[in-house]
């Protein structure tokens, strides 16, 4: 069965710092997603990773993947109050038919 | 507006009685998927359909089932509801498998 845990589960970071959360998985997979969720709201795609040493990178934020590793990170630079959310990083799972298994994901709160 | 409407926003409801969900999926989007997230079990796929065919199946309760229209709207009824039955019920639909998804609002069940 696959699992996707994240770490840490809880940040809380003051603006203008740098941190990564950390994606691991325990089976095969060559897709990786992240995605954003503010409290009480949908789930906002950032960035869907499909190759091992794909990297990206949108603003504040970069992903990357490894997938020999099973790990994704996503680095947040120069943290601002805006980025605070929860963020989820999923993995597909092709056996057994098709599904994305979402982490437990990582809620962020950046301190102004 | 991301496109996949879900319906109703919100709905509460008491033990014993049964709920339809309904998802609109975004234009020209095939496949729905269903996720229920609750504050202990995170966000935990339930079913996929593609173009009105069941393609996979997650922790979906056999007290829970659903369907993809020819429209390709799709419907998650829920029946004999629990009190843990409260959570989010999120939709989302995809063009191809392994490209992320879009995410609807969600329907908050809560069940007195």
């Amino acid at each position: 069965e696959l699992k996707v845990e994240q770490n840490p589960l809880f940040l809380s970071m003051q603006e203008g710092k740098n941190y990564t959360i950390y994606c691991n998985y325990s089976t095969t997979s060559d897709r990786l997603y992240w995605y954003r969720q503010d409290p009480g709201k949908s789930l906002e795609s950032l960035f869907v990773l499909l190759s091992n040493g794909a990297v990206k990178q949108e603003g504040r934020l970069m992903a990357s993947l490894d997938t020999k590793a099973r790990l994704s990170t996503l680095h947040i630079t120069a943290a601002v109050h805006d980025l605070s959310a929860t963020y989820f990083c999923a993995v597909d799972l092709s056996t057994g038919g098709f599904k994305t298994i979402f982490g437990a994901g990582t809620r962020l709160f950046v301190k102004a | 507006d991301s496109g996949v409407t879900q319906t109703p926003k919100h709905l509460i409801t008491a033990t014993g009685q049964r709920v339809t969900l309904r998802c609109s999926p975004r234009s020209g989007d095939l496949s729905v998927y269903w996720y229920q997230q609750s504050l202990d079990q995170g966000l935990q796929f339930l079913i996929q359909y593609y173009n009105g065919e069941e393609r996979a199946k997650g922790n979906i309760l056999e007290r829970f089932s659903a369907q993809q229209f020819p429209d390709l709207h799709s419907e998650l009824n829920l029946s004999s509801l629990e009190l843990g039955d409260s959570a989010l019920y999120f939709c989302a639909s995809s063009t191809r498998q392994g490209y992320g998804y879009t995410f609807g609002s969600g329907t908050r069940l809560t069940v007195v």
